[in-house]
């Protein structure tokens, strides 16, 4: 399997849930990201990692929780999120974090439907 | 402030139809990056180009071309002779600069939509 994949594609949940997005990738890339994607709003970073450390939460809720055990994989953890929390969450990578290394590669995201 | 618009929300042209998507920045650093993601119905972002602020030669690659003008802070994107596969939504982004330079931090437009019709 190659590029970055990422589980489930769909997720509904309620208010009170707790829930798990999970991103792999299989690039060998050193940094991971998540991003947000609503409709009519560009994309929204969320929380960058570097060789598992977290370098970047941009003033992201504590509904959401991010976790890097490795540089492969990467969660995002939620629980008691708000309907506006519904959205395509998008995991990319990328080979380090500076202007000259390679660009992000996506994974196909998942559709979280907050009811 | 750094910032991207693509002023085109929407676009439909037909089958073999040429097709240019508008993209301006704004930033106030000397480096940057600049690209253009593709996202087709399947969710994912498609890498297309990336361009460094250096580099104002155009690129062609198939019926892809771009058109990087610092003049006008644009760096359009055109699809020649279009094709239904070609039908996706197009983001372009401009890499948020840090203290270091150019990072791999991307700020997206809001994206166009473009339908190709058969």
């Amino acid at each position: 399997e190659t590029g970055v994949t990422q589980t489930p594609r769909h997720l509904v949940m309620g208010m009170t849930n707790k829930k798990s997005l999970k991103c792999e990738q299989h690039l060998g890339h050193n940094a991971m990201y998540w991003y947000k994607q609503s409709a009519k709003k560009p994309l929204e970073l969320m929380f960058v990692y570097n060789f598992k450390e977290q370098t970047e939460n941009n003033s992201v809720p504590s509904r959401f929780s991010p976790e890097c055990p490795n540089s492969s994989h990467l969660f995002l953890h939620l629980h008691t999120l708000q309907p506006e929390d519904s959205a395509l969450y998008l995991c990319a990578s990328s080979q380090g974090l500076g202007w000259d290394n390679s660009p992000l590669h996506f994974g196909n995201g998942t559709r979280l439907t907050v009811t | 402030a750094q910032k991207v618009t693509q002023a085109q929300t929407e676009i439909s042209v037909v089958e073999k139809e040429d097709v240019t998507l508008d993209c301006v920045y704004e930033t106030r650093d000397t480096t940057y990056y600049l690209f253009w993601y593709k996202q087709p119905p399947s969710g994912e972002l498609v890498f297309l180009i990336r361009r460094n602020s250096f580099d104002e030669q155009n690129e062609i690659s198939g019926r892809y071309s771009w058109n990087f003008q610092k003049s006008t802070s644009s760096f359009n994107f055109t699809i020649t002779a279009s094709q239904v596969v070609d039908s996706a939504v197009y983001f372009c982004a401009l890499s948020e600069n840090s203290a270091g330079g150019a990072t791999n931090k991307l700020i997206f437009g809001t994206g166009t939509l473009l339908a190709v019709q058969p």
